[in-house]
């Protein structure tokens, strides 16, 4: 059974830029949550999707967004990039309230 | 407002050693517990899953407790080896679709 596969691994962008992420989910779960995880903050809740709909959204500014394909494929995107975006971007899939999450291997974003 | 805190931030025990590893809460008012373990870059390994109406659960060396009225979860590694060296971090699955996520404790095993 596949895991929660997320691409690319690595990224480098220019401050200025826009990235886009990519999360594929466990065949059947419907679930996908996006965590942006840096040293000094730990694990940061960014958005979960649910079924092509976010049902709940963290504390980041609006250069953060998000969506999720009617096959349960995830996107989060960043506009004009800052330094503080570096960060690992993990994504975790899940079937439901009860099931508890699956990760992602995460994306590495650098931003220089 | 839950919150989530995990004691100590950082362990270093030799091989072999029992030990244990402290999750506590400010809200009983959870779906589960899920705890994971995070190697450097890496991204989280799922270890054990609690239900809110479990007390414990069991994986090989490894044992989770889950007590919603003192607010607190524990993992128990036994015979702990070097490659148990990680990140550990408990997560409450509440109510608001929504996941909080302790700081996590550092765990260093010597050989």
């Amino acid at each position: 059974k596949a895991g929660v596969t997320q691409t690319p691994r690595y990224l480098i962008k220019t401050r200025g830029q826009q990235v886009t992420l990519s999360c594929s989910p466990i065949s059947g779960h419907r679930s996908v949550s996006w965590y942006q995880q840096t040293p000094g903050q730990g694990l940061q809740f960014l958005f979960e999707y649910f079924s092509e709909t976010q049902r709940n959204k963290g504390n980041f500014p609006g250069r953060f967004s998000g969506r999720q394909f009617s096959n349960s494929r995830s996107e989060m995107n960043v506009s004009t990039l800052e330094l503080g975006d570096s960060a690992l971007y993990l994504c975790a899939s899940s079937f439901g309230n009860n099931y508890g999450y699956t990760f992602g291997s995460g994306t590495r974003l650098t931003v220089v | 407002k839950q919150e989530v805190t995990q004691i100590p931030a950082a362990l270093s025990v030799p091989e072999g050693e029992n030990l244990v590893l402290n999750c506590s809460f400010t809200d009983s008012a959870i779906y589960n517990l899920q705890w994971f373990r995070q190697d450097p870059g890496k991204g989280l390994t799922s270890l054990l899953l609690i239900q809110s109406s479990q007390r414990e659960q069991t994986s090989g060396r490894l044992n989770a407790s889950l007590d919603k009225s003192s607010g607190r979860s524990t993992l128990y590694i036994a015979a702990s080896q070097p490659g148990d060296s990680a990140t550990y971090l408990c997560a409450l699955h509440t109510g608001g679709f929504k996941t909080i996520f302790g700081a996590g404790t550092r765990l260093f095993v010597k050989a």
